[in-house]
């Protein structure tokens, strides 16, 4: 079956540090995979998408960058993050074409 | 474009009620539409998902759902709910892109209290 790891589950970072959020797919090939937000108290926001290794597309301007190194390794960055980047950050993965389903999230808190 | 509304942004219900939490959406044609649950702190669980065919759909946990195109609901229900269902409740609309992506667009959530 598939299994999709996503860490650190838990961050505390300063504003102006750098970040990098891991997420793997187990058990597929060749997945979509996505980079969602939640911020306190509303609902998910895309942040970036990618059908295919090195193919990543944004959703919204912001100060983060995603890439896709590997089939099924899927990454979030930022060179330099701001307190409005604080939230939950959601990594998903689909076959294509059919549901997507959610890892266990990451909590990201900029101070 | 598509939308989602969920017009109850907190409900409580006793042990043992039933339950229907609204979904309603905007889409051109015929819409894919989810359910996930998300418990504090967690991840999203798929509950159910609506692609064609049988306009009841079943899904975990004892939740159902009915689409109803001449309302554009997706209404979520449980007959009895347990102090386990306590959690934030999003109904959800997607397609599929052009580019094979899948463009799920979020309603803002439910969250379902449970009292003894």
């Amino acid at each position: 079956s598939q299994t999709i790891h996503q860490w650190p589950a838990t961050l505390v970072q300063p504003v102006g540090s750098p970040l990098s959020l891991e997420c793997t797919v187990e058990g597929t090939s060749n997945p979509n995979l996505y980079w969602y937000r939640q911020a306190a108290g509303r609902g998910l926001q895309l942040l970036f998408y990618s059908v295919g290794i090195g193919q990543i597309s944004s959703e919204v301007p912001q100060n983060l960058s995603a890439s896709r190194p590997q089939d099924r390794q899927f990454i979030l960055s930022s060179k330099k993050l701001l307190l409005s980047d604080s939230g939950f950050y959601l990594c998903a993965w689909s076959p294509g074409g059919d549901t997507i389903y959610f890892g266990e999230g990451s909590w990201l808190t900029v101070v | 474009a598509q939308s989602v509304t969920q017009p109850d942004i907190h409900i409580t219900v006793s042990e043992g009620a039933s339950l229907e939490l609204r979904c309603n959406y905007s889409y051109g044609a015929t819409p894919y539409l989810f359910w996930y649950v998300q418990s504090p702190g967690q991840g999203l669980q798929l509950l159910l998902k609506y692609f064609s065919g049988d306009t009841l759909v079943q899904g975990i946990k004892g939740f159902e759902a009915e689409f109803k195109r001449s309302q554009s609901s997706f209404n979520l229900r449980k007959p009895s709910v347990h102090w386990s269902d306590a959690a934030e409740y999003f109904c959800a609309v997607g397609r599929i892109s052009n580019f094979g992506n899948e463009k799920l667009t979020f309603g803002t959530g439910t969250r379902l209290t449970i009292i003894p």
